[in-house]
Formats: structure tokens, sequence, C-alpha cells
């Protein structure tokens, strides 16, 4: 296993277009996390899954946003009628629930450019 | 609700400096603490952790005590090198729940030779 894998590295959309992301974690990891990264800022939490159910949404995920995680494996966020202040570093991470290491490991992200 | 305040940087050092960042927090509860570093052009990665009060976390020649009575969480390094110039994030956990991560803005560290 090489890692939390997130594709694209990079996307750059117009304004008003949907744009999806997909985030393959660590296979073994049943915890999922997405979070948005702007230039300058820690990255701040939008939402959480645990296998395959999605217990919990931050007040940042507009109702444009909508993440999946149908199988409890790869997860996609997608971002409808993308505007610019929705550009940003979008990072994946996962990790294990319980047992003795429950580090969270990151993807390099998904960077996001809306024109 | 949770949050956590580091020190601004940049910071820029001479190689074999002492290095400190500052970082405090304010939760509820005990949350267990982390320090991330993000190395250019990659992601990030967890540098060290604490999960209760006066645990010290060490990783690659860095520790950070945490500190309930001051709720702090300073990272430091006795001597930096230029392979550490990297942006770092202090970060904050609520255990049982989500565990989702509260970062603090990063500081950008750069060591010159």
């Amino acid at each position: 296993d090489t890692g939390v894998s997130q594709n694209p590295r990079h996307k750059i959309t117009k304004r008003g277009q949907n744009v999806t992301f997909r985030c393959d974690p660590i296979s073994e990891h049943n915890r999922l996390y997405w979070y948005r990264q702007t230039l300058g800022q820690g990255p701040e939490f939008l939402t959480y899954f645990q296998n395959e159910a999605q217990l919990e949404k931050s007040r940042l995920l507009s109702d444009r946003f909508s993440a999946e995680r149908p199988k409890g494996s790869f997860s996609t966020l997608e971002i409808q009628r993308t505007e610019q202040g929705d550009s940003a570093m979008y990072l994946c991470a996962s990790s294990a629930l319980g047992g003795t290491n429950t580090e969270a490991f990151f993807g390099q992200g998904t960077r996001l450019t809306v024109v | 609700g949770n949050s956590v305040t580091q020190m601004e940087g940049p910071v820029t050092l001479s190689e074999e400096a002492f290095l400190t960042i500052n970082c405090t927090y304010t939760a509820t509860g005990y949350p267990s603490l982390f320090w991330y570093v993000q190395y250019p052009g990659e992601g990030l990665q967890l540098l060290l952790k604490a999960t209760k009060a006066d645990d010290k976390g060490s990783n690659k020649g860095f520790e950070a005590t945490y500190r309930k009575e001051t709720t702090s969480f300073h990272l430091e390094k006795g001597s930096v090198q230029v392979s550490d110039s990297a942006v770092y994030f202090c970060a904050l956990s609520d255990r049982g729940g989500s565990e989702k991560l509260v970062f603090g803005k990063g500081t950008k560290l750069t060591v010159n030779p």
C-alpha cells in the first residue's frame, strides 16, 4: 500500500462548472476525512466517514458540496456550480478506528483553481 | 469550540540554531495534541504527538510537551538542519467521536546553511 492517493492533483475549472475529486485511503483504514486548505491557513475539516457512513459534516460544507464513500473504500467529493471562493487545496486523510495506532495519514491533495 | 493558535512565521534560522515554535490551544475536555510537517511539494506528515498531560512527543530531534496548565504544546529542536525547512502545523483532536483534527495556521521555517 502506497498511502492515501488523491486524484487529480490539480484541477482548473471555470466558475459554474461541477468538479469531482477522488480519494483512495489506505486499504485497512475505516475512517476517512476531507479537509480544505487555503493559502496561508491550516487545513479545515469538511466531513468524516466511518466506513460508508457520513457521520459528521462541517458548517463549511455548503449545499453545493457532497461527499460519498459508497462501499467504505474510496471516497468522492463533488462541488457543484463552483465559485472562485472554492479555490483551495482539498486534502483527504484516513485512519484506523481503535487499536494502538490511530494516526491520520494524508494524501498530497487536489489543488482546485476556479477561474 | 476547539481552536489552536500558533506562532506566525515565517521563521528564518541558520543551521544548528535552536528552534521554538509556540502553540497554545483551547479545548473542552482533554484533547490529543499533534505537530504535523509539510515539506515542499509533499503532503502533511505526522511529526509527533502527545495524548495526555505531561506527555512528551519526540521524533527526528523535535520535541513537544503537553502542558495542561498553560494549554500549550510548543515545538522545539536543539539544532536545526537545512532539511528541516518546511511548514509546521500544530493540531488537536478530541478523543472519541470523529477525532477530526483542528489545525493552527502553520509556521513556515527556513533554515539557511
